[in-house]
């Protein structure tokens, strides 16, 4: 099914590991963005990309790196993790032309101890 | 900064109609106004959007008020699928906005 996909959808690290959450749409968007949601708020803006090999930093980029791989990957790393980043990490992508709305992954539960 | 203020919650039984609001009254004229809703452990999911007529589509309808400063999201025959966070926010109509979320409106729908 034509969507956005988020590996892994659970993880727990322990205080000053790395890992990388993955993203990836097959919908041909050009554009692409990682937010987080921390319990009982909103989304915030983390990066963006608005093409393959652009990113742009959102409202809370700090501890977080990107890199949009191609145009259907755009992976969000945490080089050491901390138990501020315990959050529900959402990855969307949208088309440029017209107007359609987001289309939002499952998200990915992330835990730090 | 784009910003909406709306309830943090309501209610409505199920079957009925619901009217959720969003006050939006810095809305410049080129911004459209949009409406997500989350579902719980989902991401959002784009329910509909206007400018400054009132619209509607298989979700939802959306009434805007005639000075653009207040808008309301109508769900005609609430069911308990439509339970969910509902957000509105204003944005641009295309390019590379990037949507600010605000905290929402818990809808609950009473069985």
């Amino acid at each position: 099914n034509a969507g956005v996909t988020q590996t892994p959808k659970f993880q727990v690290l322990k205080t000053g590991q790395s890992m990388t959450l993955q993203c990836a749409q097959d919908m041909n968007h050009n554009s692409m963005y990682w937010y987080r949601q921390d319990p009982g708020m909103g989304l915030r803006l983390i990066y963006y990309s608005a093409s393959e090999g652009t990113t742009d930093k959102g409202e809370v980029p700090n501890g977080y790196n990107v890199s949009r791989l191609n145009k259907r990957e755009f992976s969000l790393r945490l080089e050491s993790a901390a138990p501020s980043q315990t959050s529900v990490y959402f990855c969307a992508s949208r088309p440029d032309r017209g107007f359609y709305g987001y289309t939002f992954g499952s998200g990915t539960r992330l835990t730090v101890v | 900064d784009a910003k909406t203020t709306q309830p943090n919650s309501m209610e409505s039984n199920e079957e009925e109609p619901v009217h959720l609001p969003c006050n939006h009254s810095t809305i410049s004229g080129t911004d459209y106004i949009h409406w997500y809703r989350q579902l719980p452990s989902q991401g959002p999911e784009y329910v509909i959007h206007g400018l400054t007529s009132n619209v509607n589509n298989r979700m939802a309808s959306l009434a805007i008020a005639e000075d653009r400063k207040s808008s309301t999201l109508i769900l005609h025959r609430a069911t308990l699928r439509d339970a969910a966070v509902y957000y509105c926010i204003r944005g641009i109509y295309f390019g590379n906005e990037k949507l600010t979320f605000g905290t929402g409106t818990r809808l609950t729908i009473i069985p």
